[in-house]
């Protein structure tokens, strides 16, 4: 069935380093791909978007990449800081049975100080 | 102040209850969301609304039940026939469907 999937499901990286997480969807007419950051205990929020029209997108330390011939995305994280910690899900529209978007299955991202 | 809030944040119950998660939003959002999250796993959907009083079953569906009655309001109920309900449960609210979509604080529920 259409998709998305997410690698890697967790993540340590040393303060400083950078971080890349990974996803790649099914439904060739997706034209959205939302990251969203869920902090322990919290409902995840919206970090940074993409749409098709645009191949990368940059918002400070956190970037976003788009290869729609190769339908994936990543985010990456650069200088990483202790706040960075959390789970972070990707997610991409969904047309072919329903309008909607759908959710990766997480990364848990840890950074050691 | 602009939001949407779920509660209680925690939530006990006995097996064999019926219990309603309460998802209430102020941002006159069309769309409303439930989802469910297990300890280390993504989120699954289980209802969505995307207009007043009509909704639809997202992955999960079984041994739950939501209503649409107000744009503002979507509660879901876990009933006694949902095998393993305790979890974490979140509501989103979206402009539409394909938008933006902003989480509530989550209910977690613990059934024994």
């Amino acid at each position: 069935g259409e998709n998305v999937e997410q690698h890697p499901s967790t993540l340590s990286v040393q303060e400083g380093d950078s971080a890349v997480i990974k996803c790649t969807y099914s439904d060739s007419a997706s034209n959205y791909f939302p990251w969203y950051k869920q902090e322990l205990g919290k409902g995840p929020q919206l970090i940074i978007d993409i749409r098709s029209n645009v191949g990368e997108k940059k918002d400070q330390r956190i970037a976003v990449t788009l290869n729609k011939t190769a339908k994936h995305f990543s985010l990456h994280i650069t200088e990483t800081q202790p706040e960075d910690s959390a789970v972070y899900f990707c997610a991409a529209t969904l047309y072919s049975s329903a309008s909607k978007i759908i959710f990766g299955s997480g990364t848990r991202l840890s950074i050691r100080p | 102040d602009g939001g949407i809030t779920q509660s209680p944040k925690y939530l006990f119950r006995k097996e064999g209850q019926n219990v309603t998660l309460s998802c209430e939003q102020n941002l006159n959002h069309d769309a409303m969301y439930w989802y469910r999250q297990d300890p280390g796993q993504g989120l699954r959907l289980i209802y969505y609304s995307q207009i007043v009083n009509d909704f639809q079953k997202g992955d999960i569906a079984e041994g739950y039940s939501v209503s649409r009655e107000k744009k503002e309001s979507f509660p879901l109920t876990v009933t006694s026939a949902q095998k393993n309900p305790t979890a974490f449960y979140l509501c989103a609210s979206s402009i539409d469907p394909l938008g933006e979509q902003y989480f509530g604080p989550g209910t977690r529920l613990t059934v024994t």
